[in-house]
């Protein structure tokens, strides 16, 4: 298995840029995690799907971010539109119902900077 | 509500020492998940250990071993034998069972290996 596959790598931008961050889950898990890490808050939870439906998206800071799950396979978080900031490390994470042998795979993050 | 507090943000050992790295989690459920990732300086999230709660025995793995307490709410995590390569940040976290599924993390241990 290829693991949790994030992208971009790196993304710079500039303020006021829509920003789209993608994720492909490990295969047959059922829920998805974005995650933020900053070195003020550490890593905060920002959304999580189970079965594609998001179920909990408390953790997102504000309208200027959403994210989609539009199939098992697939989900974005998308920033529009982005501010210094947004300036993180965004992990995407994986697991099955029962957390597996490993629990959360996570992917090798997407680290963003906002200028 | 779930809590996962390491009360140590920096540890400096010189190579060769053991260090264990603490760990005091908080939760309501009856069943949960407890964690350990490691985070190198390449920024990864790496799956270190799975623990159940209802599984009170003490793991070892190489030079890693893990002592959970529950009577105490502790996962504690000792690194024998230190080494320069086990500098890293190390995060405990927690997932309910019963709950929602995600996991919450501490604010990590940053350990640095002294030549």
């Amino acid at each position: 298995d290829a693991g949790v596959i994030q992208s971009p790598r790196h993304e710079v931008t500039e303020m006021g840029q829509e920003v789209t961050l993608r994720c492909k889950p490990i295969s047959g898990h059922n829920s998805l995690f974005w995650y933020r890490q900053t070195m003020m808050r550490g890593l905060e939870l920002l959304i999580y799907f189970n079965n594609n439906v998001p179920i909990d998206d408390s953790g997102m800071p504000e309208d200027r971010f959403s994210a989609k799950m539009p199939n098992a396979s697939f989900s974005t978080l998308k920033i529009q539109p982005s501010e210094p900031r947004d300036s993180a490390v965004y992990f995407c994470a994986s697991s099955s119902r029962d957390r597996g042998i490993r629990g959360y795979t996570f992917g090798s993050g997407t680290r963003l900077t906002v200028v | 509500a779930q809590k996962v507090t390491q009360a140590q943000t920096e540890i400096s050992v010189v190579e060769k020492e053991d260090v264990t790295l603490d760990c005091v989690y908080e939760t309501r459920d009856t069943t949960y998940y407890l964690f350990w990732y490691k985070q190198p300086p390449s920024g990864e999230l790496v799956f270190l250990i799975r623990r159940n709660s209802f599984d009170e025995q003490n793991e070892i793995s190489g030079r890693y071993s893990w002592n959970f307490q529950k009577s105490t709410s502790s996962f504690n995590f000792t690194i024998t034998a230190s080494q320069v390569v086990d500098s890293a940040v190390y995060f405990c976290a927690l997932s309910e069972a019963n709950g929602a599924n995600n996991l919450f993390f501490g604010t990590g241990t940053r350990l640095t290996v002294i030549p």
